[in-house]
């Protein structure tokens, strides 16, 4: 139980194009989903936090505009990347957690999408 | 300010050897730990956690990690490294007033035979 899933697991596009990042909790509600970036040989950072129905909270330094989330139901959130240029090419997870799964403040990860923009 | 530390950012262990991955953490009580596990490419699995109660947590993969209140460390071991334990591994903290992790900058694992 508590699998999280992400589409596409990898994607290549241009500059100057967007791209959509979709994170899904399979069998369980996630009242709150969490969007991470890793660079090569770095560890996660925290880009945003979303609660479904609401908007996102962004951290510090992350554009709103740039990457933006969305997350219409309890199983879905999704992150576009804007305008994407070279610097955004990244490792992106998202993880989830719900009320039920797992200890409190658990989180459950997703396998990642690694974009490469061109 | 608030951190987590893991002083060791590779170790290179033999297979069948044990194995001892650092972490320390600065805050003002005590948050939630973990330990998450990397391989190449892929996303994280949660190793073990602690929220409470029996400072020796048992973990799935034979790893198990020891909270230590006075030294402010949440340490990982395994008694008997597997070539598949070669990975990238983080520490991770929520701390008790709020609800996001932090990572730590993570361990590079390499296991040779």
């Amino acid at each position: 139980g508590a699998v999280v899933s992400q589409h596409p697991s990898w994607v290549i596009c241009k500059s100057g194009t967007s791209v959509k990042i979709e994170c899904r909790s399979l069998d369980f509600q996630a009242t709150t989903m969490f969007w991470y970036r890793q660079f090569p040989k770095q560890s996660l950072m925290l880009m945003a936090t979303s609660n479904e129905g609401s908007k996102a909270t962004y951290e510090q330094g992350v554009e709103k505009d740039k990457f933006l989330i969305n997350h219409a139901s309890l199983t879905l959130s999704t992150l576009t990347v804007t305008s994407a240029h070279p610097e955004d090419s990244s490792f992106y997870i998202c993880s989830a957690k719900g009320e039920g799964r797992g200890g409190r403040d658990e989180q459950f990860f997703g396998p990642g999408t690694r974009l490469t923009v061109l | 300010a608030q951190s987590v530390t893991q002083p060791d950012i590779h170790i290179t262990v033999s297979e069948g050897a044990s194995l001892e991955l650092r972490c320390n953490y600065s805050y003002g009580a005590t948050p939630y730990l973990f330990w998450y596990v990397q391989s190449p490419g892929q996303g994280l699995q949660l190793l073990l956690k602690y929220f409470s109660g029996d400072t020796l947590v048992q973990g799935i993969k034979g790893f198990e990690a020891e909270f230590k209140r006075s030294q402010s460390s949440f340490n990982l071991r395994k008694p008997s490294v597997h070539w598949s334990d070669a990975a990238e591994y983080f520490c991770a903290v929520v701390p008790s007033n709020d609800y996001k992790l932090s990572f730590g900058a993570g361990t590079t694992v390499t296991v040779r035979a």
